[in-house]
């Protein structure tokens, strides 16, 4: 068990809808990671924060949105859903972000889209 | 822009014989270089790092890397191979310098270790 948690486990949804992926990092780390990992395009990266604040960004599209919270928390937003969309998406957190640092993965949100 | 390769997709091994899945990389400047493993319905798992120092990197479950700097690579080893490390490896990159650049994953390789 990394101490990373998401949830939902599951999401299956339908096209054109928006949904909401939450995601607790270890305690005391300060940034947190949002990864997308499909058959066809492997494991990319989305996004980054570090205590609250935007620190990189990845092959995000703009129907995608993050942000984390005063208590670390993150969300990852996904709207105007398409079939295309349907991944796993993990969040993985370290302690300050640095380079050097290794991430700690979450188990994922498998998002059907159907 | 970094890049990983990982040039396997899959790798065969019997149980007891040594493993090596292979990584090379680009990148501008001074690498971080990872290895993560990831089982099956499971997020990715922490394996070793290079930073600086020793090229010889020792691991988690007895695992170690070599890090080669002129051929850029970093090779992920195991002189007994189990059947437990039957998982899916993936090799991963981060420039030193710029806090900007983030990780890069390979595609991954796929470790079968047969009994």
């Amino acid at each position: 068990d990394s101490g990373v948690t998401q949830t939902p486990k599951h999401l299956i949804t339908a096209t054109g809808q928006r949904v909401t992926l939450r995601c607790s990092p270890r305690s005391g780390d300060l940034s947190v990671y949002w990864y997308q990992q499909s058959l066809d395009q492997g494991l990319q990266f989305l996004i980054q924060y570090y205590n609250g604040e935007e620190r990189a960004k990845g092959n995000i599209l703009e129907r995608f949105s993050a942000q984390q919270f005063p208590d670390l928390h993150s969300e990852l937003n996904l709207s105007s859903l398409e079939l295309g969309d349907s991944a796993l998406y993990f969040c993985a957190s370290s302690g300050s972000g640095a380079p050097g640092n290794e991430q700690f993965f979450g188990p994922g949100t498998r998002l059907t889209v159907l | 822009a970094q890049s990983v390769a990982q040039p396997e997709d899959q790798v065969n091994v019997a149980e007891g014989n040594p493993l090596t899945v292979k990584c090379t990389y680009s990148v501008s400047g001074n690498p971080y270089l990872f290895w993560y493993v990831q089982y099956p319905n499971r997020g990715l798992q922490f394996l070793l790092k290079y930073i600086t120092g020793d090229n010889l990197v020792k691991g988690s479950y007895g695992f170690e890397a070599e890090f080669n700097k002129s051929q850029t690579s970093f090779h992920l080893k195991k002189p007994s191979a189990l059947v437990s490390d039957s998982a899916l490896y993936f090799c991963a990159v981060r420039p030193f310098e710029n806090y900007g650049q983030n990780f890069v994953f390979g595609p991954g390789t796929r470790l079968s270790v047969l009994p």
